[in-house]
């Protein structure tokens, strides 16, 4: 059965530098989101993105943080200048149509961010 | 704004007793509620949404508009259903964000 994949697994880095992190989608999906979760807390939306443009971003999402859809496979969340509060389990999803309208969302395993 | 309640943190019960996990949520619209579940060491997957109206591992789960409740029961809990259990919504028909609640932990004592 096909799954969303995320790499890495788990990321350390220093406050102020960069990380990407990176989602491959269920091949036949259209629609890709972010999540993240802060440890004991719920997991939160961040983005969706279709057709190569986000359709909606959450308040989380500022201008630290960007995606991308570099080709036709792999799905990006880049933070820019990382800060603690970076610190969450990020998670990838994919669906073939919007969620309104009954399909489900894929879940990737996460990727543990770690800033340092 | 979208808000889900799930009241309990963690929830144990004996092996063959019934389970139920509560969820409230706050949406001025239409909205679809569905229940997440993370087992141990693998990844959120949907266990049930309202709009399909069926049973999946034993698990039932009723919209009740009046009282926005979207509550979780299982009559008879078994040993594979210890995990962590998440009710999330999404507005019908319009954007596409999943708003989760905090999540129970299960743990189904044998």
């Amino acid at each position: 059965e096909p799954e969303v994949t995320q790499t890495p697994s788990h990321q350390v880095t220093q406050m102020g530098q960069e990380v990407i992190l990176r989602c491959v989608p269920i091949s036949n999906h259209l629609y890709f989101y972010w999540y993240r979760q802060i440890l004991g807390q719920k997991v939160e939306f961040l983005v969706s993105f279709y057709n190569n443009e986000i359709s909606e971003k959450s308040e989380i999402f500022d201008d630290q943080f960007s995606v991308e859809r570099p080709d036709g496979s792999n799905f990006t969340l880049k933070i820019r200048s990382t800060k603690l509060e970076d610190s969450a389990m990020y998670f990838c999803a994919s669906s073939e149509r919007f969620t309104g309208n009954g399909y489900e969302q894929y879940f990737g395993p996460g990727t543990r961010l770690t800033v340092t | 704004a979208q808000r889900v309640t799930q009241p309990e943190k963690l929830l144990s019960v004996f092996k063959g007793a019934p389970v139920e996990l509560k969820c409230n949520y706050s949406y001025s619209g239409s909205p679809e509620l569905f229940w997440y579940v993370q087992y141990s060491r693998q990844r959120l997957q949907l266990l049930l949404r309202h709009i399909s109206r069926e049973s999946i591992k034993g698990f039932t789960a009723d919209l009740n508009k009046g009282e926005t409740s979207f509550h979780l029961k299982k009559p008879f809990a078994q040993e594979e259903d210890s995990a962590m259990y998440y009710c999330a919504l999404s507005p019908f028909g319009g954007n596409n964000r999943l708003a989760f609640g905090k999540g129970n932990q299960v743990v189904v004592i044998p």
